[in-house]
């Protein structure tokens, strides 16, 4: 079993829709979350950065983290096409080093 | 554009050249580390550098080399390279290299080996 699991999608939905991305993990160790975007051929950029159990909102996004079922969600709100991307979850532990999901494409239409 | 500026942003050599990968960050940053991305894959770590010193090397090839000449430059060296070492290689720097700050990527580099 991976440490960190994530529907790799690809996801698809209407321009407007609410988006739910999710992972799941198994290390109790991990302490701190973040959610980052990732465009074609381009760097994995952060979007979300989480290290408490609860929600976490900036602009369209939210966060949420239930550290006692070890699940981890990003919400985006009134989807745009600019949405469209491949969005990793990635954690730590107190040290830096990132365990990453597998990454979910998402796709978002006109 | 990201605050971490990675060079050249694709890079065709053959098995035999010598090439470095660049990569600069101003953001008084104390951690620095290399990935390697392969298409539709989340990034692998490969180096880590923390207070300019190597704390964190994941196995990687000697074909492989770091070098973090000063707080702000990082740099990968690259020879007699396989053509499955092709792929993308981030890099990435955080305040510091605990966990609770994140990790700011670059762009990378598009590695295509010949």
């Amino acid at each position: 079993q991976k440490e960190v699991e994530q529907d790799p999608g690809p996801l698809s939905v209407p321009e407007g829709a609410i988006v739910s991305l999710n992972c799941t993990y198994s290390n109790s160790a991990f302490q701190y979350f973040m959610w980052y975007r990732q465009y074609s051929r381009k760097g994995p950029e952060l979007l979300m950065y989480t290290y408490s159990s609860g929600n976490k909102e900036d602009g369209r996004f939210t966060a949420q983290v239930d550290k006692s079922s070890k699940y981890i969600s990003l919400f985006i709100r009134d989807s745009q096409p600019s949405d469209s991307a491949t969005y990793l979850c990635a954690m730590c532990g107190t040290a830096s080093k990132l365990t990453f999901g597998t990454g979910t494409r998402l796709q978002v239409t006109l | 554009d990201t605050e971490v500026t990675q060079t050249p942003k694709h890079l065709v050599m053959g098995m035999t050249n010598k090439k470095s990968l660049k990569c600069e960050q101003h953001m008084g940053h104390r951690a620095m580390y290399w990935y390697k991305q392969k298409a539709k894959k989340p990034p692998e770590l490969m180096f880590v550098y923390s207070y300019e010193k190597l704390s964190i090397n994941e196995s990687v090839p000697s074909r492989f080399s770091p070098e973090c000449p000063n707080s702000s430059l990082l740099n990968l060296h690259l020879h007699a390279l396989q053509p499955e070492d092709s792929a993308l290689y981030l890099c990435a720097s955080s305040q510091s290299p605990r966990g609770e700050q994140p990790q700011h990527f670059g762009d990378g580099t598009r590695l295509s080996i010949l």
